[in-house]
């Protein structure tokens, strides 16, 4: 049984850029959520998804977006990228009623030049 | 907004007891206490959960005491691939299946 697993591992945008990473939940998971962790910071929370609808959203602009798909995969769009945006961005999954028990990914790497 | 305050490091050496205390004084009546595990390079993992008294689990035992206000983690006879980041998490009060993660403990164990 495959735990959640993120793509990619590494990527280099430059500033004003869009980028689009994607996830796929543990199976039998049906909500994701997404996290920003700067380097030696706590992971941020950005949004969580179920039933293909964005649930909850923390404090971060209109430019962080996300989508996800009948399978319960999911993806965080964001666009208009500042150097800030540089992070490791998280995807985790849970089932239903047990969110609070999130299984995460290794996380994408995402550099802003 | 809930917020979660832990020691920033501690050290141990291998075999010891560790107990990291996170204080969370406003902490909603429903709310849980959940502690997470990270190692460089990889997504938090999920340790230990509970609301009051005590659990224990094969890795750890969380204390809570009646007032809820703070909680402590044990890890008994702590190993080198024990040291890692550890958090402890309680929900926004709003929504507290919305985690709010703070910096964390940098526990480090030495042989």
């Amino acid at each position: 049984d495959a735990g959640v697993t993120q793509s990619p591992t590494h990527l280099i945008k430059t500033r004003g850029q869009q980028v689009t990473l994607r996830c796929s939940p543990k199976s039998g998971h049906d909500t994701v959520s997404w996290y920003q962790q700067a380097l030696g910071q706590g992971p941020q929370f950005i949004f969580q998804y179920y039933e293909e609808e964005e649930r909850q959203r923390g404090n971060f602009p209109d430019r962080f977006s996300g989508h996800q798909f009948p399978n319960y995969s999911s993806e965080l769009n964001v666009n208009a990228l500042l150097l800030g945006d540089s992070a490791l961005y998280l995807c985790a999954s849970s089932p239903e009623g047990s969110v609070r028990e999130q299984y995460f990914g290794p996380g994408t790497r995402l550099t802003v030049t | 907004l809930a917020k979660t305050t832990q020691p920033i490091s501690m050290d141990s050496y291998e075999g010891q007891e560790v107990n990291i205390t996170c204080s969370h004084n406003n902490i909603a009546t429903n709310d849980y206490i959940t502690w997470y595990q990270q190692f460089p390079s990889q997504g938090p993992r999920f340790i230990i959960q509970g609301y009051k008294t005590k659990v224990t689990n094969e890795v750890a035992s969380l204390f809570i005491p009646a007032d809820r206000k703070s909680s402590t983690l044990s890890l008994p006879r702590v190993s080198l691939s024990d040291t890692a980041v550890y958090y402890c998490l309680v929900g926004d009060p709003g929504d507290t299946d919305k985690l709010i993660f703070g910096t964390g403990t940098r526990l480090q164990v030495f042989p």
